[in-house]
């Protein structure tokens, strides 16, 4: 079966600082993934996309950057951290071909704090 | 204009009651999907039911059915016979064009409803 791992669950960090957060898909190959930012109390929105390695797409555009160094990892990425970029971040994944290929499947999330 | 539409910012049930959340949706690409999650107080995003625009029969799963109305553009989550459990944010999302080939896949979301089930 295919799983999903994010890390860290939380992180506070202070405005400046730099980011990484990671994403990790288990079981599968080549699959398409996602990061989605939801701030407090909002719906999900897509930043970046990824259909293979080192193919990164971004939806907004901010201080925030993407990479796929490997088939099943997806890494976020910031030099400088903004107050407003606290919120909860989602990575997904979705098969990119056969059946059942419209879910996407989510990973248990990040929440990041700027202080 | 908003793509996804969830008009009940919040809703109350009764345990064992069936409940409905709206959704209604805006695309000119005929081809699309419909999707709902839940979010429960953790965080993680659940999938619970899929809906494709040239499907000819409502989705459904367990007790999830999808109701489609393509021609009011509206896809309302019917969640039969509640339980505690259900008590978490639901959101309703669409993919526009087909969900294969080289496709983004991108998903819109709506904004949410926050469903409480009472004892």
């Amino acid at each position: 079966s295919q799983t999903i791992h994010q890390w860290p669950a939380t992180l506070v960090q202070p405005v400046g600082s730099p980011l990484s957060l990671e994403c990790t898909v288990e079981g599968t190959s080549n699959p398409n993934l996602y990061w989605y930012r939801q701030a407090a109390g909002r719906g999900l929105q897509l930043l970046f996309y990824s259909v293979g390695i080192g193919q990164i797409s971004s939806e907004v555009p901010q201080n925030l950057s993407a990479s796929r160094p490997q088939d099943r990892q997806f890494i976020l990425s910031s030099k400088k951290l903004l107050l407003s970029d606290s919120g909860f971040y989602l990575c997904a994944w979705r098969r990119a071909s056969g059946s059942s290929y419209n879910e996407q499947f989510f990973g248990p999330g990040t929440r990041l704090t700027v202080l | 204009a908003q793509k996804i539409t969830q008009t009940q910012p919040g809703m109350f049930v009764q345990e064992k009651e069936a409940v409905t959340l709206d959704c209604t949706y805006d695309t000119s690409d005929p081809s699309y999907g419909l999707f709902w999650y839940k979010q429960p107080s953790s965080g993680e995003m659940i999938f619970l039911i899929y809906q494709g625009s040239y499907d000819q029969q409502n989705a459904t799963e367990g007790r999830y059915s999808l109701n489609f109305q393509k021609a009011r553009k509206s896809a309302n989550l019917v969640i039969s016979a509640s339980q505690l459990g259900d008590s978490a944010m639901y959101f309703c999302a669409m993919r526009e064009g087909p969900g294969y080939g080289g496709a983004t896949n991108k998903l819109i979301f709506g904004t949410g409803t926050l469903l409480a089930v009472q004892p």
